[in-house]
């Protein structure tokens, strides 16, 4: 089954820049791709999604400080989120965005079906 | 959109059955079949238990079962097991194209 792995700096500064990837082992393609974060002791949050050919959308609460970017040659996508203060300690989850086939078309169904280990990420000067 | 409401704690004893549910709005619960359900121990990842509203991904007890009314969700555990106690988490897609979680319910076996 495919599987989801992140990767990055564990420790990151105030007002730097975190930078996490997502390798999945099999085709990124036709699917949309989501980070989610959870900081210690609290629930999930979601932070933005990307589709394999590059749209994206984000939590409005987020947006001004991600971006998510795809690599489909690698099977890899990114995130970056700016200006980081102790509130973005957190874990750091990738998920696959579930879909339906049938034998003449998919749709995208708004779920997380697949999803990484997480990457704790702490925001520590 | 505000974070789904859930409650903070629910409990029960083994072989009861408990109802978490999960408040939203008319533009995120109450617009969409898309409101899912993960299961979450402490240190792991979540884990899909339901989706739009009442499916089971294959391999999940049929002792997880999910309903919708109006912009209420809500997740209902039968036949509660030692195996049970996790956080849970419910989910929906919104109006605004985005998604949102509900703020997660600890649950205790006691």
């Amino acid at each position: 089954q495919m599987q989801l792995q992140e990767s990055g700096p564990g420790l990151v500064k105030p007002s730097g820049t975190l930078s996490l990837t997502c390798t999945v082992s099999d085709s990124i393609n036709d699917y949309y791709w989501s980070w989610v974060r959870q900081p210690p002791g609290k629930g999930l949050e979601w932070i933005g999604y990307i589709y394999y050919s590059g749209s994206t959308n984000y939590n409005p609460s987020l947006k001004s400080r991600v971006t998510i970017s795809v690599d489909t040659s690698k099977n890899q996508f990114s995130l970056k989120l700016s200006s980081l203060t102790a509130a973005d300690t957190a874990v750091y989850y990738c998920a696959r965005v579930g879909r339906y086939c049938t034998s003449i078309s998919c749709s995208t169904r708004w779920y997380f079906d697949l999803w990484g280990r997480g990457s704790l990420v702490t925001v520590s000067s | 959109h505000s974070a789904l409401t859930q409650p903070a704690s629910v409990s029960g004893s083994p072989g009861q059955s408990i109802t978490i549910s999960c408040t939203g709005t008319n533009s995120d619960v109450g617009a969409y079949k898309y409101v899912s359900w993960y299961q979450q121990y402490p240190g792991k990842a979540p884990k899909l238990l339901i989706y739009e509203v009442s499916s089971r991904p294959s391999g999940v007890s049929d002792r997880f079962s999910g309903s919708k009314s109006g912009n209420t969700a809500s997740l209902t555990i039968s036949g509660l097991q030692a195996e049970d106690e996790a956080d849970y988490y419910c989910n929906s897609y919104t109006s605004s194209n985005t998604v949102i979680f509900g703020g997660g319910t600890k649950l205790t076996v006691l």
